[in-house]
């Protein structure tokens, strides 16, 4: 119940594609949703983040779509560029024990 | 740079030795996180400290410890060593529980 299920393993897009993870989650306690961006040898950025409240949440290229009855979020990146490529990990928590849960992390890699 | 900073950015150590790892959290943050990354395990969440109390516990053998301090930075101590303990060591800090966490750029262990 405290897993979060990450997919596609990897992503191939074109440049100006539309790159498109997924995750679900079973625990309904989560109440916080982030997107975390990886770059080699780099730790975890978060990129962008939604609360259950909303179902999509627009940052720059990066939107977040949260789907709460079916209990699955994405990260769409628009217009996907070749300094996209890094590996993305969804993740989820609930405030009163705090820790992120992450997914197993999706490799993106945008060729131009 | 997210503004948390571990020390050192690479370990290299034998099996059955003890290291300490350190992470200085941004200016302000309470909440301290340990994770651990590998290949096969993604990031998993290792222990939680805010304000120099443990807060929650994760998959965190018992060879491994950790500790805040009065001023917030926080050590992770891996004792015994083995082979399998080689990975990425992350350390994360948020304001209060529930908020966003920023993660340190990791010390790279490797257990020959």
């Amino acid at each position: 119940q405290q897993q979060v299920k990450q997919s596609p393993q990897s992503l191939i897009v074109q440049k100006g594609g539309i790159s498109i993870i997924n995750c679900a989650y079973e625990n309904t306690a989560f109440d916080y949703f982030p997107w975390y961006q990886q770059f080699p040898g780099k730790g975890p950025a978060l990129l962008i983040a939604i609360r259950p409240d909303v179902s999509e949440k627009k940052e720059g290229r990066f939107t977040i779509s949260f789907n709460k009855s079916a209990k699955q979020f994405s990260l769409h990146i628009m217009d996907s560029q070749p300094g996209d490529s890094a590996t993305y990990f969804c993740a989820a928590s609930k405030d009163n024990t705090d820790k992120l849960i992450f997914g197993t992390g999706t490799r993106l890699q945008v060729f131009p | 740079d997210s503004g948390v900073t571990q020390t050192p950015k690479h370990l290299i150590t034998a099996t059955g030795q003890r290291v300490t790892l350190r992470c200085s959290p941004r200016s302000g943050d309470l909440s301290v996180y340990w994770y651990q990354q590998s290949l096969d395990q993604g990031l998993q969440f290792l222990i939680q400290y805010y304000n120099g109390e443990e807060r929650a516990k994760g998959n965190i053998l018992e060879r491994f410890s950790a500790q805040q301090f009065p001023d917030l930075h926080s050590e992770l101590n891996l004792s015994s060593l083995e082979l399998g303990d080689s990975a990425l060591y992350f350390c994360a800090s948020s304001v209060v529980w529930g908020s966003e966490a920023f993660f340190g750029q990791g010390t790279r262990l490797t257990v020959v």
